[in-house]
């Protein structure tokens, strides 16, 4: 089965700066790539996905990029604000299969 | 839209009862997942339901868990007898599929603590 690698598990940024957030993937059938954000208590919620056929989408300050050759996918949160300050997760699945596999999550913390 | 339901959004009992989670998926949604989040093994799925169907049940840890989804508005997650360490939170998530993948929107979650 698929198996989801998320890294740092942990992240401190400065307010202002920009954070980003690498996953690896096994699965070469895999091409629905999600990312979730978690605040303390709350549920995930889906922030930004990226499908197989592209290689880079962006939505304001958050943009995901996608190299299916290396089989890794990652986060870019430009300008952080301390309202950034979650878990985020990302997951992988595949068109045939609703399954998504999640990466462990990372605890991003914007320092003021 | 009220989004996902879940019911209770918690739940405190002692090993050995049985405990019933109960999801309600956002009116229109065609499959409907079942995950567990704990410290240790992050956030995972259950099992997942598509046109009130079992599709995928490999994540279920083993035959104290049995879920079932009698019709398109109503889910249930059971676990009989409970462990203390099934303790967690359980979420209910909805979505729409129309041939492709789509946004999983989840439910508020039952924080579930077995004594």
């Amino acid at each position: 089965g698929e198996n989801v690698e998320q890294h740092p598990s942990t992240l401190s940024v400065q307010e202002g700066d920009s954070a980003v957030i690498k996953c690896t993937y096994s699965d070469s059938a895999s091409n629905y790539f999600p990312w979730y954000k978690q605040e303390l208590g709350k549920r995930p919620q889906l922030i930004i996905d990226i499908r197989s056929n592209v290689g880079e989408k962006k939505d304001q300050r958050i943009a995901v990029t996608l190299n299916k050759t290396a089989k890794h996918f990652s986060l870019h949160i430009t300008e952080t604000q301390p309202e950034d300050s979650a878990v985020y997760f990302c997951a992988a699945s595949n068109f045939g299969n609703e399954k998504l596999t999640f990466g462990t999550g990372t605890r991003l913390t914007i320092i003021p | 839209d009220a989004g996902v339901i879940q019911s209770p959004r918690h739940e405190v009992t002692e090993m050995g009862q049985e405990v019933t989670l109960r999801c309600k998926p956002i009116s229109g949604h065609n499959s409907l997942f079942w995950y567990r989040q704990t410290m240790m093994r992050g956030l995972e799925l259950l099992i997942y339901f598509n046109n009130n169907v079992p599709i995928d049940d490999s994540g279920m840890p083993e035959d104290r868990f049995s879920a079932k989804m009698p019709n398109a508005s109503f889910s249930t997650l059971k676990i009989q007898p409970s462990e203390p360490r099934d303790s967690a939170v359980y979420f209910c998530a909805s979505s729409f599929r129309d041939g492709l993948a789509g946004e999983q929107y989840f439910g508020p979650g039952t924080r579930l603590t077995v004594t």
